[in-house]
């Protein structure tokens, strides 16, 4: 199974701050048809996963443009520009470019 | 607005059966591949089983595989998880989620249902 590792694991912020959490992969997400199927989640504490970002830069709708992907390959990062309090919690990426789905172990993003 | 709604956990014995269901509403539920998804109490997220959009095809976790079964019912836009065999290791909550096959994601999530296998 491809393995996603997530750094850092906790991550502290102020607010206003910008951070990014990276996401590597084990094998390349690039798929043979060009697509690189690589999404990043957010868990807010006592909440189900939402979806952030989704084929590795495109914002899912509603989602504030502070969030940004970016990668390819193996490397893939989430940038937050201007971390508010409601980003607060664990984030996710997760891979469906090879069977089966793997997510990362996740980042805790809190509050410095 | 698109709504996934969990219902069937609780407390079970190991070796002992249990099923989940998923009410979808706010989206065209026999377009949309679906999908399970689990998280074990303070650990990250396991992907568990999907089925396609018509039920024609179903995928699962090799350590599901055999115990577990994935189903739909258009018709009554539900998901189902039958889960037999239950072991200690498949305690967690359940998460029904939206599978976008377009992007091979997880787009909607319900809130969740706890399963608690333990004797």
């Amino acid at each position: 199974d491809v393995v996603l590792t997530q750094t850092p694991p906790t991550l502290s912020a102020t607010i206003g701050q910008s951070v990014s959490i990276s996401c590597r992969s084990s094998q390349s997400l690039l798929h043979s048809n060009g697509n690189t199927y690589l999404h990043w989640l957010l868990q807010r504490p006592g909440q189900s996963p939402q979806l952030l970002i989704y084929l590795v830069s495109r914002l899912e709708s509603g989602v504030p443009n502070r969030f940004s992907g970016s990668g390819s390959g193996t490397d893939f990062t989430l940038k937050i520009s201007g971390v508010e309090a409601e980003d607060l919690g664990v984030y996710y990426c997760v891979q469906g470019t090879h069977a089966p789905y793997t997510f990362g172990a996740g980042t805790k993003l809190e509050l410095k | 607005e698109v709504q996934l709604v969990e219902s069937g956990g609780g407390l079970v014995q190991p070796g002992r059966s249990m099923k989940l269901s998923c009410a979808a509403s706010g989206f065209t539920f026999s377009n949309y591949g679906m999908a399970w998804v689990r998280q074990a109490p303070t650990k990250g997220l396991e992907w568990v089983a999907t089925i396609s959009y018509d039920g024609s095809s179903t995928y699962y976790r090799d350590s599901v595989k055999g115990r577990f079964t994935i189903s739909r019912d258009n018709a009554k836009s539900t998901l189902y998880l039958q889960m037999n065999s239950l072991r200690s290791e498949d305690t967690a909550t359940y998460y029904c989620t939206r599978n976008t096959i377009t992007v091979r994601g997880f787009d909607y999530w319900g809130q969740g249902v706890m399963v608690t296998v333990s004797s």
